[in-house]
Formats: structure tokens, C-alpha cells, sequence
């Protein structure tokens, strides 16, 4: 069964940083490109970042270039997304999601307020 | 880049169906999609990918209930026999140049 479990989410101030990690489970991680995906309270689905299954492709949404870095450890079977700089407007529940062309699966999501 | 158009909501009545549409920008009308479910409080799941023949491939546990269709730039998700659990956010999904792209999602009531 696949599984994708986030952490690391939670409080941090204007300015701060955070790391979100990714632990993947009941597929052969190495294989599949990865995203982030995030959803703003009350709000849809917004694409973040995507990482190829090598790491030798890497994307950024243009609200995060620059501030937030995807990354992935395939020995470890984790996603990693390290974000700096960050704003209210990056509240948002963050999901880790399997890229199959389109998202074929879906973490649980983990909760990231910026708020002073 | 696609932009993928939802309507904001739709109903329809426990034990009927509903068609939802999905539409694609003009010149990306041959992309192939995914349609996600959102219950309330809950991740986002996968339901299907749909490609511009209309055919399409369903996740893993998804009922028979759920089905999809195409017709030019326009992508369906029908559910029939609507059940009070199928109350949910309802997105669409496409990629384009190294980027996804999302539909601003459908509100189902279930009546």
C-alpha cells in the first residue's frame, strides 16, 4: 500500500524558516517524480515544487522560487522542502504527492502557520 | 500554460447523479487530466485520469459509481447513485511545461 506521511509543519514567525519532510512507503521511490502541493485555509489546491526521481529535474511555482528548496534522499525513501523567507501568505496545509504525469497519490497534508 | 475552469458548486439529490465538468484552455483541448476528491477536513484523493478519447483509469478502491468522459475540451467526472459521503470538493488536474496546474475545484452538495 502506498503511504506518504508529511512532518515538520507548524508555527513559525514572518521571516522564519521551516523543513517539511516526506516519508514514503509501499512503492519504489527512486522511480516516481514528487510535489509539494499546498492549500490555503478555505481555498484550493496550488502546485509548489516538483522534483524528478533523480533530482536532476527540478520546478518551482513562481510565489515560492527562490525561497523554498524541493529535495529528495531516494536511499532514505523521503521528500524533503525546505522553505525560507516566509510569508502569510504561505499558510497553508502542505501535501506530498506522487507524480504520475498527474497526482496518483496524496499524503495526509501537514499544517504550516506564519503568523507573528 | 492550460487553465482548467470548474464551477464553483453543484447539487444534486441522495441516489441520482451528477455530471462535472471540467473545461480546458483554448489550444490544450487534447490533455489528458485527473480528477481528485476532497472530503471536508480530509487530504485530497485521486479518483481517475481521463484522456481526451474519454478513456480513463481509476485508483485503486474507487467505486463503480465514479466514471469519467471527454468531449473536445471539455472533461466530465459522473457520479451515479449519489451517496452522502460523495459531499465533497471535486478537482481537476493537468500538467504543462514542467508544471501542474489545478482547477479552481467544484463544491458538490449532496440534497
Amino acid at each position: 500500500e502506498v503511504q506518504l506521511v508529511e512532518s515538520g509543519g507548524g508555527l513559525v514567525k514572518p521571516g522564519g524558516s521551516l523543513r517539511l519532510s516526506c516519508a514514503a512507503s509501499g512503492f519504489t521511490f527512486s522511480s516516481y517524480s514528487m510535489n509539494w502541493v499546498r492549500q490555503a485555509p478555505g481555498k484550493g489546491l496550488e502546485w509548489v515544487s516538483s522534483i524528478s526521481s533523480s533530482s536532476s529535474y527540478i520546478y518551482y511555482a513562481d510565489s515560492v522560487k527562490g525561497r523554498f528548496t524541493i529535495s529528495r534522499d531516494n536511499a532514505k525513501n523521503s521528500l524533503y522542502l525546505q522553505m525560507n523567507s516566509l510569508r502569510a501568505e504561505d499558510t497553508a496545509v502542505y501535501y506530498c504527492a506522487r507524480d504520475f504525469e498527474v497526482t496518483d497519490y496524496w499524503g495526509q497534508g501537514t499544517l504550516v502557520t506564519v503568523s507573528s | 500554460q492550460p487553465v482548467l475552469t470548474q464551477s464553483s458548486s453543484a447539487s444534486a439529490s441522495l441516489g441520482s447523479s451528477v455530471k462535472l465538468t471540467c473545461t480546458l484552455s483554448s489550444g490544450h483541448s487534447s490533455y489528458i487530466i485527473a480528477w481528485h476528491q476532497q472530503q471536508p477536513g480530509k487530504a485530497p484523493r485521486y479518483l481517475m485520469k481521463l484522456e481526451g478519447s474519454g478513456s480513463y483509469n481509476k485508483g485503486s478502491g474507487v467505486p463503480d459509481r465514479f466514471s469519467g468522459s471527454s468531449s473536445g475540451a471539455d472533461r466530465y467526472l459522473t457520479i451515479s447513485n449519489l451517496q452522502s459521503e460523495d459531499e465533497a470538493d471535486y478537482y481537476c488536474e493537468t500538467w504543462d511545461s514542467n508544471t501542474q496546474v489545478f482547477g479552481g475545484g467544484t463544491k458538490l452538495t449532496v440534497l
